[in-house]
């Protein structure tokens, strides 16, 4: 079966901008996860996304926003970008909720590049 | 407050030699622990999903083992590879707000030839 897809998988963009970026779960995903992951961070939780409805979110400025289609499919928008959001940007689909001992999978990732 | 801390930081073994990985924990209340393989450049991979009552989950060459009694739990790789160079992270799921994860900063693994 097809994994996660993302896109784009890379993108530049500079400051003061806005960037929309997509996710595809698995089929039959209904939670769809978003994370930052910088060098010197490791994974950062941005929020968790079932059934069309925001679970859970993680500790980042009003600026990180995001939503879940009826098909399950998510994006997640950044509004002023600033340098510190240059990272990769991963999504992460699960059958039940993230934290359930369900298997998590993870797409390749967005790679945003803020100048 | 909820914490996953990893050791060590980095790690570099001969292919063929076996090796430990460290994972404590002060998440409370536990709902399961896992297991992620992160190769460069890609999103990360799940090896293993243990919950409060197994303390031993293999996956080929990788066991993790898991003492919820002192919140702690290891990853063992046999044999290693030079494919096993990458990094390894521990998360644990809390039951509270909904199970959220909170993960570990990770160990760099590389093996060399």
């Amino acid at each position: 079966k097809a994994g996660v897809t993302q896109t784009p998988r890379y993108l530049i963009k500079t400051r003061g901008q806005q960037v929309t970026l997509s996710c595809s779960p698995i089929s039959g995903h209904r939670s769809v996860s978003w994370y930052q992951q910088t060098p010197g961070q490791g994974l950062q939780f941005l929020f968790e996304y079932f059934s069309e409805t925001q679970r859970n979110k993680g500790n980042f400025p009003g600026r990180f926003s995001g939503r879940q289609f009826s098909n399950s499919r998510s994006e997640m928008n950044v509004s002023t970008l600033e340098l510190g959001d240059s990272a990769l940007y991963l999504c992460a689909s699960t059958r039940g909720l993230a934290g359930s001992t369900d298997t998590q999978y993870f797409g390749p990732g967005t790679r945003l590049t803020v100048l | 407050k909820n914490q996953v801390e990893q050791s060590p930081q980095s790690l570099i073994i001969l292919e063929g030699k076996n090796c430990t990985l460290q994972c404590n924990y002060t998440v409370s209340p536990f709902s399961n622990l896992r297991w992620y393989k992160q190769d460069t450049g890609r999103g990360p991979v799940s090896l293993t999903i243990m919950t409060f009552s197994e303390n031993t989950k293999s996956n080929g060459r990788y066991t993790a083992t898991l003492d919820a009694d002192t919140k702690q739990s290891s990853l063992h790789i046999t044999a290693s590879q030079l494919s096993d160079s990458a990094s390894y992270i521990c998360v644990v799921s809390s039951m509270e707000y909904g199970n959220k994860l909170v993960f570990g900063a990770g160990t760099i693994l590389r093996v060399k030839s």
